[in-house]
């Protein structure tokens, strides 16, 4: 399996604009999460899905975060508008199983910068 | 918020030595996971140890969990400059939805 997938890898874009991280899960996981990661906040839950559904997304900042997952082997991530503070490394992980029963499988992230 | 606070936040040892890590978290937990994280890269799961267990080992890494203490430790013995990473603690509490949360880190350096 390749593992998680995320792209793009790196983004720079400005700040208004919308954005769109995508991420392919580990074929027959059940679970997938996004997490933000940065020097101030550390490594922060925004949104868990299970079975496509969304469980726990009180972690998304605010109105310009949105998440989807349309099928089990996609999910995108959207922010817009954009603003320097979102500048951070996105990671997508997927599981087999619920949050918390067993290990997640971390993508490679996408390096977020909005000038 | 950060469930688990890792002490130190950084390390740096001589490689062969042993370098152990501190995480300590404020409620029930159902299990705790370390994850190591190299430059650059996603997190990769390293060991999970359940509430009821004490002492878990696999490989060069030793885990203990005191849940009276709400506190578990990572031990890993004869390092090698390879284990250069940070490494982070991950709570899943207790409950029906096992919220998993990460805790800030130690930044391990080994030196060769």
């Amino acid at each position: 399996d390749a593992g998680v997938i995320q792209s793009p890898r790196h983004e720079v874009t400005e700040m208004g604009q919308e954005v769109t991280l995508r991420c392919k899960p580990i074929s027959g996981h059940n679970s997938l999460f996004w997490y933000r990661q940065t020097m101030m906040r550390g490594l922060e839950l925004l949104i868990y899905f299970n079975n496509n559904v969304p469980i726990d997304d009180s972690g998304m900042p605010e109105d310009r975060f949105s998440a989807k997952m349309p099928n089990a082997s996609f999910s995108t991530l959207k922010i817009q508008p954009s603003e320097p503070r979102d500048s951070a490394v996105y990671f997508c992980a997927s599981s087999l199983g619920p949050a918390g029963v067993g290990e997640q499988f971390f993508g490679p992230g996408t390096r977020l910068t909005v000038l | 918020s950060q469930q688990g606070e890792e002490d130190p936040q950084a390390l740096s040892i001589q490689e062969g030595e042993n370098a152990t890590m501190n995480c300590s978290y404020k409620t029930s937990i159902n299990n705790l996971q370390w994850y190591r994280q190299n430059s650059g890269r996603g997190l990769v799961h390293l060991i999970l140890i359940r509430s009821n267990e004490r002492e878990k080992h696999s490989g060069r890494l030793r885990v203990t969990l005191d849940t009276s203490k709400k506190s578990s430790s990572l031990l890993i013995t004869a390092s090698r400059a390879a284990d250069t990473a940070s490494y982070f603690c991950a709570t899943a509490s207790a409950g029906g939805y096992q919220k998993v949360t990460f805790g800030t880190g130690t930044k391990l350096q080994v030196i060769p």
